[in-house]
C-alpha cells in the first residue's frame, strides 16, 4: 500500500469555523490530490499541486485553499466552513501525475453542523 | 468537458458468477489512462485496474479485465468468478485529472 496518512480521521465542527485536513506521505511522490465524496456525485476533485509550492484548482474548488511547503504534505483548509462542506475527503498521490493512477488515502470524515 | 457515465447505480449477482460493469466517457483527448477503482465498506479507494488508451489490447488482473471499445468511448470492467470480497462500489475514472463516474454498487450473493 502507498504511505499516504490523513489526519485527524474524524471531524465535527460548527459553522463558520476554521478546519485544517493534514495529507501526508512518504512515497515521495510529485503530484498530490484532495478530493471529495458525496452520494450520488462520486468523487471531484477540489485541489491538485504539482509540487512544493504550486498548486491549482479543480472541479469544486470555491470555499476550500491549499498549501504545500514540503513534498511529503499537501494542507486543504476551509476558511468558514459551511454544511455544504460536509462529506468524506480523500486525499491521492501520483507518482507522474497527469496520465498516471491515483493512490488514495483512508479519507476523512467531516461534519459541519 | 470530460464525462463518465456509469448507467448501472447497483447490481446483484451470485457468488462465482461473471458479471459486467459498464463505463462511457467522453473525452477529445485521444491519449489517456482508464481506471476502475473499488471502494469496499471499509471506504479504501483500491485500484483494481488501468488502461491505457493508446493500446489495443484490453487489460488483465487476475479475475478483473476489461473490454476498452476506444471508438465507442465503452470501458467495462468484467469479473470472473466473482467472490463475496468482491462487494463493493466501483468506480470508473479516466483523464489527467481523473474525473470519476457516479458509480456502480455491487453485491456478490452467497
Amino acid at each position: 500500500d502507498a504511505g499516504i496518512t490523513q489526519s485527524p480521521r474524524h471531524k465535527v465542527t460548527e459553522t463558520g469555523t476554521p478546519v485544517t485536513l493534514r495529507c501526508h506521505q512518504t512515497e515521495n511522490h510529485r503530484y498530490m490530490y484532495w478530493y471529495r465524496q458525496d452520494p450520488g456525485h462520486g468523487l471531484r476533485l477540489i485541489h491538485y499541486s504539482y509540487g512544493v509550492k504550486d498548486t491549482d484548482k479543480g472541479e469544486v474548488s470555491d470555499g476550500y485553499s491549499v498549501s504545500r511547503s514540503k513534498t511529503e504534505d499537501f494542507l486543504l483548509t476551509l476558511e468558514s466552513a459551511t454544511s455544504s462542506q460536509t462529506s468524506v475527503y480523500f486525499c491521492a498521490i501520483s507518482g507522474q501525475g497527469g496520465l498516471y493512477a491515483r493512490y488514495f488515502g483512508p479519507g476523512t470524515r467531516l461534519t459541519v453542523l | 468537458a470530460q464525462t463518465v457515465t456509469q448507467s448501472q447505480p447497483e447490481m446483484s449477482v451470485q457468488e462465482a458468477e461473471t458479471v459486467t460493469l459498464s463505463c462511457t466517457y467522453d473525452t477529445s483527448e485521444n491519449n489517456y489512462y482508464l481506471f476502475w477503482y473499488k471502494q469496499p465498506p471499509s471506504r479504501q479507494m483500491i485500484l483494481v485496474i488501468r488502461q491505457e488508451a493508446y493500446k489495443q489490447q484490453n487489460a488483465t488482473e487476475n479475475r478483473f479485465s476489461v473490454n476498452f471499445q476506444k471508438a465507442a468511448k465503452s470501458f467495462s470492467l468484467k469479473i470472473s468468478d466473482s467472490q463475496l470480497g468482491d462487494t463493493a462500489m466501483y468506480f470508473c475514472a479516466f483523464g489527467d485529472k481523473i474525473i470519476f463516474g457516479k458509480g456502480t454498487r455491487l453485491h456478490i450473493l452467497p
